[in-house]
């Protein structure tokens, strides 16, 4: 059974930074594009990244360039994102996929002061 | 970025109405097109992939159809369990991009 499970979220303060990371398992973690996706509470789904297999090509959204980042640990079978400079309109929910067909169950995070 | 418009953004229907409803893209996105349910404090569930073919374990009720810009997706007979947002994704191209949701209502 596929599974993936978000962990790392929480509060920030604006302009910090903070790592989410989504423990896969149940499949061959390095065969598949993951992504994260993210969503305001009460508002629409918004892509955020993905990362292909092995780790070797990755797209964000435009808006995201530059203060987000991917990555995966195939090893531990464990993607990450890491959030820079975070500001109040980053609060939601932080969901990771595979191949956008199985989800975990999301990640709030929240940026305050 | 190819947009993705989603009409209509909320509407109210009964049990056992047809419900349609639409994605239009930007620019061409051949068959690139997925439909997504989400009902309150969970993820979404993927209906339809490559905008025509049930997800496996969907209710045959869902349908979508259509390819380039223009695309549907048809409950035939809405049932208690369906109202929830949905939303259309294309993944033709990075940045993908998903439609701003309807929320299917009771009416």
């Amino acid at each position: 059974e596929v599974q993936l499970v978000e962990s790392g979220g929480g509060f920030v303060q604006p302009g910090g930074s903070l790592k989410l990371s989504c423990a896969a398992s149940g499949f061959t973690f390095n065969r598949f594009w993951m992504h994260w996706v993210r969503q305001v509470p009460g508002k629409g789904l918004v892509w955020v990244s993905h990362i292909n297999g092995d780790g070797s090509n990755s797209n964000f959204a435009d808006s995201l360039k530059g203060r987000f980042s991917i990555s995966r640990d195939n090893a531990k079978n464990t993607l990450y994102l890491q959030m820079d400079s975070l500001t109040a309109e980053d609060t939601a929910v932080y969901y990771c996929s595979r191949d956008l067909i199985y989800w975990g169950r999301g990640t709030l995070v929240t940026v305050s002061s | 970025d190819i947009q993705m418009t989603q009409s209509p953004s909320s509407l109210s229907a009964s049990v056992g109405d047809r419900v349609t409803i639409t994605c239009r893209a930007s620019q061409g996105i051949r068959d690139d097109l997925g439909w997504y349910q989400q009902k309150p404090g969970e993820a979404p569930r993927r209906l339809i992939y490559g905008a025509s073919s049930l997800q496996s374990g969907v209710p045959s009720r869902f349908s979508g159809s259509g390819s380039a810009t223009e695309f549907t997706l048809t409950i035939s007979s809405l049932q208690p369990e369906d109202f929830a947002t949905y939303y259309c994704l294309q993944h033709n191209t990075s940045p993908l991009t998903f439609g701003g949701g309807t929320k299917v209502e009771i009416k």
